[in-house]
């Protein structure tokens, strides 16, 4: 069972409208983070966050917006869509162990966002 | 820059064995992950490896040479469903993930 949820699954829009993709996780993890990925291309960091009230950019920050106002809510804001925000968005958790010998601080992934902008 | 680089693609057959090779440049390094990507679906955690060696899971199996900037994956007796994209990512010095673009491997009977 999925333990970390995205929705729309698919969206279609016109160019210029504002969407709001939303991510939400039941595990209360501190960290969570927004990826961009077309096919067979890497994953591309656009945003993440280190806790409540807490939020940085990636290495493509794609003209989106993020907010952390609660640990399990995550949502991802687009203010004015264009085609080349074309892609899959997946959204992802993990456990805080920077700096941790106990172990990895491995991403657990939703379904993802198929955004299409026309 | 820091770069991770695999094969784009792989063909194997049902029941062999396939190794995913996985080469990477990065400031600094705190762990090699390897994530399963089924087409259309999010990736999922296989493996992790931050000293050398090889770690082994059931079916699957990853090594780490971190003098050399290399790891592989290792599957064992094929299945179909092993048909997927595998996704190599290192964590650098700031705790960052870099991601390779994925080794899409194709399983035939």
């Amino acid at each position: 069972e999925a333990d970390i949820y995205q929705t729309p699954r698919y969206l279609v829009i016109g160019t210029g409208k504002k969407i709001t993709l939303e991510c939400s996780q039941t595990m209360g993890h501190d960290k969570m983070y927004w990826y961009q990925q077309d096919p067979g291309m890497e994953l591309h960091l656009i945003h993440y966050s280190y806790g409540v009230n807490s939020t940085e950019k990636g290495d493509l920050s794609s003209e989106s917006t993020v907010s952390r106002i609660r640990t399990e809510h995550f949502p991802l804001t687009l203010e004015s869509a264009r085609p080349s925000h074309t892609s899959q968005y997946l959204c992802a958790s993990s456990e805080d162990r920077t700096g941790s010998s106990s172990g990895a601080n491995v991403l657990t992934f939703g379904a993802g966002s198929r955004l299409t902008v026309l | 820059g820091q770069n991770i680089d695999q094969p784009t693609e792989m063909t194997a057959t049902e029941g062999a064995i396939v190794q995913i090779n996985c080469t990477y440049q990065t400031s600094g390094f705190n762990g090699l992950f390897w994530y399963q990507q089924h087409a259309g679906e999010a990736p999922t955690f296989l493996s992790y490896n931050v000293l050398d060696g090889l770690e082994e899971k059931g079916r699957f199996s990853s090594f780490l040479s971190r003098s050399k900037g290399y790891s592989y994956l290792l599957l064992k007796e094929l299945q179909m469903k092993d048909s997927a994209s595998y996704l190599c990512a290192v964590m650098d010095s700031n705790y960052q993930l870099i991601w390779g673009a994925g080794t899409k491997l194709i399983i035939k009977p």
